[in-house]
């Protein structure tokens, strides 16, 4: 079965703390993830995939086949990364999978 | 470059009527794929549309159906509808190549609401 599961609803932290958003992944074969996100009332936008190995706005992710993970991680969040983010596998027939996605809110 | 256009944003139909959204592809891309976003089912894929066929096509019940013209736009319809297609559908774009690295871009999608 292919299917990403992201365990938390919502990840609430303070400004300056660090921040993981976990995703787990269920594939057979070589996965292609990303991390996309959704900030309020705007489109839900690609922040990284794993062939990339960039980091953007201070994210990075890496993909750990032995725990089949791709955790999003950031050193100290800003209240700027409120947002909704969403793991997500390219499945064999080309299409997205995602996650239910992680609520993450950054307090002052 | 434009993004991927959406129209309607947000409409209100009733129960058993159809509706249909439209998709403007960025500019040069060739596939065109739906996605449907509810708070329950979170986002899931519907079909894909690449040089005007359906290549790839998700869990939906035939209600659900799409279509994609020689100028890659792209429409999806649902008929008979139901309160349970309240959501928000989502279109997305990309080159149209399947392997990796083939990045997908959305929309701002349309807002459905069954009464």
């Amino acid at each position: 079965a292919q299917r990403v599961t992201q365990p938390e609803k919502l990840l609430s932290v303070f400004k300056g703390a660090p921040v993981e958003l976990k995703c787990n992944y269920s594939y057979s074969g070589s996965p292609e993830l990303f991390w996309y996100v959704q900030y309020s009332r705007q489109r839900l936008q690609l922040l990284l995939r794993h062939i990339s190995r960039e980091s953007i706005k201070g994210f990075t992710a890496d993909l750990n086949k032995g725990e089949t993970s791709f955790h999003l991680k950031k050193p100290f969040a800003q209240e700027e990364d409120s947002a909704m983010y969403y793991c997500a596998l390219r499945g064999s027939q080309g299409n997205l999978i995602f996650g239910k996605g992680t609520k993450l809110s950054v307090k002052p | 470059k434009a993004g991927v256009t959406q129209t309607p944003r947000y409409l209100i139909k009733t129960r058993g009527q159809q509706v249909t959204l439209s998709c403007s592809p960025i500019s040069g891309h060739r596939s065109v794929s739906w996605y449907q976003q509810t708070p329950g089912q979170g986002l899931q894929f519907l079909f894909e549309y690449f040089s005007e066929t359906q290549r790839n096509k998700g869990n939906f019940p035939g209600r659900f159906s799409g279509r994609q013209f020689s100028n890659s736009r792209s429409e999806m319809n649902v008929s008979t509808l139901e309160l349970g297609d309240s959501a928000l559908y989502l279109c997305a774009s990309s080159w149209g190549g399947q392997g990796i690295g083939n990045t997908i871009y959305f929309g701002e999608g349309s807002w459905l609401t069954v009464v």
